[in-house]
């Protein structure tokens, strides 16, 4: 079956550390998605790429990175500029082309602070 | 600016009752509108969608949703509501022909009770 896979599950930063979350999927979708969820807030786009190596800032963008060089992969680094890193982030993916196409989420990982 | 708001952090129903979760958006052109369901450390899964056509929507597990254009509401809905039914809902939209990206609300948490 097609779908999102976001590895690890859970994960665990310690000070001054960087972390990368990893995001892959076989839907062979052009637009792949970075959100953080934390309670109350609902979810807030980090990054996004329309197309492989290409991506652009989301709403909170600031202490964290991406790259797009293949397709199926969408890797989002949480940096040590990232004061407050612990929440949930989610992947999504979608077909770009038709707006109206829902985007496809993966299952989450859980970053937490040591 | 595009923004959509579910008004009611949290709905409390008794099983068998209907139940509603409320959404209310606010774009400049006509409207993508989608609703997900999210259970505890899963991702967001998709419900049902408006594009245009019927304002009635019909989606998964029993789910609907009313598009009211001049109320510029799209309300989620189920007739009978189920204890599996408790979740996270979430409301999005994204403005027709734009090439953004899904705006979310924060999110209404349904709980059903025997």
């Amino acid at each position: 079956d097609g779908g999102i896979t976001q590895s690890p599950k859970y994960l665990f930063r310690k000070e001054g550390q960087n972390v990368t979350l990893s995001c892959e999927q076989n839907l062979n979708h052009d637009a792949m998605y970075w959100y953080r969820q934390d309670p109350g807030q609902g979810l807030r786009l980090i990054y996004y790429s329309q197309i492989v190596n290409d991506f652009q800032k989301g709403d909170i963008a600031e202490g964290y990175s991406v790259s797009r060089e293949k397709k199926e992969s969408f890797p989002l680094t949480v940096t040590s500029a990232q004061k407050n890193p612990t929440a949930f982030y989610l992947c999504a993916s979608s077909s770009p082309r038709d707006g109206y196409q829902p985007q496809h989420f993966g299952d989450g990982t859980r970053l937490s602070i040591l | 600016a595009q923004s959509v708001a579910q008004p009611e952090d949290q709905v409390n129903v008794a099983e068998g009752n209907p139940l509603t979760v409320k959404c209310t958006y606010s774009v400049s052109g006509n409207p993508y509108l989608f609703w997900y369901v999210q259970y505890p450390n899963r991702g967001l899964q998709f419900l049902l969608k408006y594009i245009t056509g019927d304002n009635l929507v019909k989606g998964s597990y029993g789910f609907e949703a009313e598009f009211n254009k001049s109320q510029t509401s799209f309300h989620l809905k189920k007739p009978s509501a189920l204890v599996s039914d408790s979740a996270l809902y979430f409301c999005a939209v994204r403005e027709r022909g734009s090439q953004g990206n899904l705006i979310f609300g924060k999110g209404t948490k349904l709980s059903v009770k025997p």
